[in-house]
């Protein structure tokens, strides 16, 4: 069993709906959870960087920590296309040493 | 620069060959990571540089990888007698004390 678990997709969507991406992980140790954004032929880019269990939100996008069920999501709200791409969770036991990723969850939201 | 930067970007190379990927981390940034993306799957953890300390290189695949970082900032990975399993995109990071990590845009080795 993997560490982290995401679902692969392809998920695709309508333009402004709202989208739920999730990752399930199995080591308690975990404290610093992150998303990223991966668009084709480009590396991630870090969307949303949260520390234990609550919520965060940044414009569109809001992430969802719940560490007694050990599952994570984020959220984007109001849907664009420019929001088509490969969606990757992310996570590590400290601040400052190496993630461990989910493998990503493909995105399209049709115009 | 403002940001990771990586070359090659693309390489192609037979098999048997050695490479080297270079990656130029963002100016001040302590910590430097190589992680690998193979189709379908999620990033795979190489190894990891920060500051003086040692690397950890728990995530090397096999005594054909190393990898250096001279003066605390540009890091080279090099692959001896590359295989076609190689094949991937090889992605670099860098990152301050704290947050989260800075990708470069990666190199994309092809062994043929």
């Amino acid at each position: 069993q993997k560490e982290v678990e995401q679902d692969p997709g392809p998920l695709s969507v309508p333009e402004g709906a709202i989208v739920s991406l999730n990752c399930t992980y199995s080591n308690s140790a975990f404290q610093y959870f992150m998303w990223y954004r991966q668009y084709s032929r480009k590396g991630p880019e870090l969307l949303m960087y949260t520390y234990s269990s609550g919520n965060k939100e940044d414009g569109r996008f809001t992430a969802q920590v719940d560490k007694s069920s050990k599952y994570i999501s984020l959220f984007i709200r109001d849907s664009q296309p420019s929001d088509s791409a490969t969606y990757l969770c992310a996570m590590s036991a400290r601040g400052n040493e190496k993630l461990t990723f989910g493998t990503g969850t493909r995105l399209t939201i049709i115009p | 620069g403002a940001g990771v930067s990586q070359s090659p970007s693309n390489k192609v190379t037979e098999k048997g060959k050695d490479v080297e990927l270079r990656c130029d981390p963002i100016s001040g940034h302590t910590a430097l990571y190589w992680y690998r993306q193979s189709l379908g799957q999620g990033l795979e953890f190489l190894i990891y540089f920060q500051g003086n300390s040692a690397p950890d290189k728990s995530g090397l695949p096999s005594d054909r990888f190393s990898a250096e970082r001279t003066g605390g900032s540009v890091s080279t990975l090099t692959i001896q007698r590359t295989q076609q399993e190689d094949s991937a995109v090889y992605l670099c990071a860098s990152s301050p004390d704290a947050g989260g990590y800075t990708f470069g845009s990666g190199t994309r080795l092809t062994v043929v």
